[in-house]
């Protein structure tokens, strides 16, 4: 099955600063990867994902890129702003057939006013 | 936002107990799922219905029984849980399967004494 490795655990930035997390998958057949982010005591919510046949998405100042021979793909995040604090989990999967989501172990970005 | 609610949000049981959790998706999905949100650990799912049909259980503990008597509702009856299964149970839904944004409701935290 498909495995999904997240770096790093924590993070602190700088407020203005930029955040990037990555994450490293084992299946070569997994072709879609959601990045989902998790307030304190609140739901995850799907903040961007992309699909394998493009390799870069941008949302404002999110942006994921996916290196599909290198097996990786990385959340962006530019100008943080303290409500950005939360943890992230990347996720993968392949789009057909009944395989589900396999997420990442989540990472705790603080941004420092 | 009310997609997905669930009940209780906090819920103390000893180990001898019997309870439920609920979920209710009001967004016209057809696949169901109950995923296991543990500190330092990865999201596990645990059960995936489909079309009201169980599609996946991810070899856990019979203690954990899910009921799906509809394709808007998802219950988790509890028994004789053990202080290990405390943790935030996550309910979700999507449209279809893979590749299809998943929707996370608000959690029921559970505290196994």
């Amino acid at each position: 099955g498909e495995n999904v490795e997240q770096h790093p655990s924590t993070l602190s930035v700088q407020e203005g600063d930029s955040a990037v997390i990555k994450c490293t998958y084992s299946d070569s057949a997994s072709n879609y990867f959601p990045w989902y982010k998790q307030e304190l005591g609140k739901r995850p919510q799907l903040i961007i994902d992309i699909r394998s046949n493009v390799g870069e998405k941008k949302d404002q100042r999110i942006a994921v890129t996916l290196n599909k021979t290198a097996k990786h793909f990385s959340l962006h995040i530019t100008e943080t702003q303290p409500e950005d604090s939360a943890v992230y989990f990347c996720a993968a999967s392949k789009v057909f057939g009944n395989e589900k989501l396999t997420f990442g172990t989540g990472t705790r970005l603080t941004i420092i006013p | 936002e009310t997609g997905v609610t669930q009940t209780p949000r906090h819920l103390v049981m000893g180990m001898t107990n019997k309870k439920s959790l609920k979920c209710e998706q009001h967004l016209g999905h057809n696949a169901m799922y109950w995923y296991k949100q543990s500190a330092k650990k990865p999201l596990e799912l645990m059960f995936v219905y489909s079309l009201e049909e169980r599609v996946e259980n991810n070899s856990v503990p019979s203690r954990f029984s899910p009921e799906c008597p509809n394709s808007s509702h998802l219950f988790l009856h509890l028994h004789t849980l053990q202080p290990e299964d405390s943790a935030l149970y996550l309910c979700a839904s999507s449209q279809g399967g893979s590749g299809n944004t998943i929707y996370f409701g608000e959690g029921s935290w559970l505290t196994v004494v």
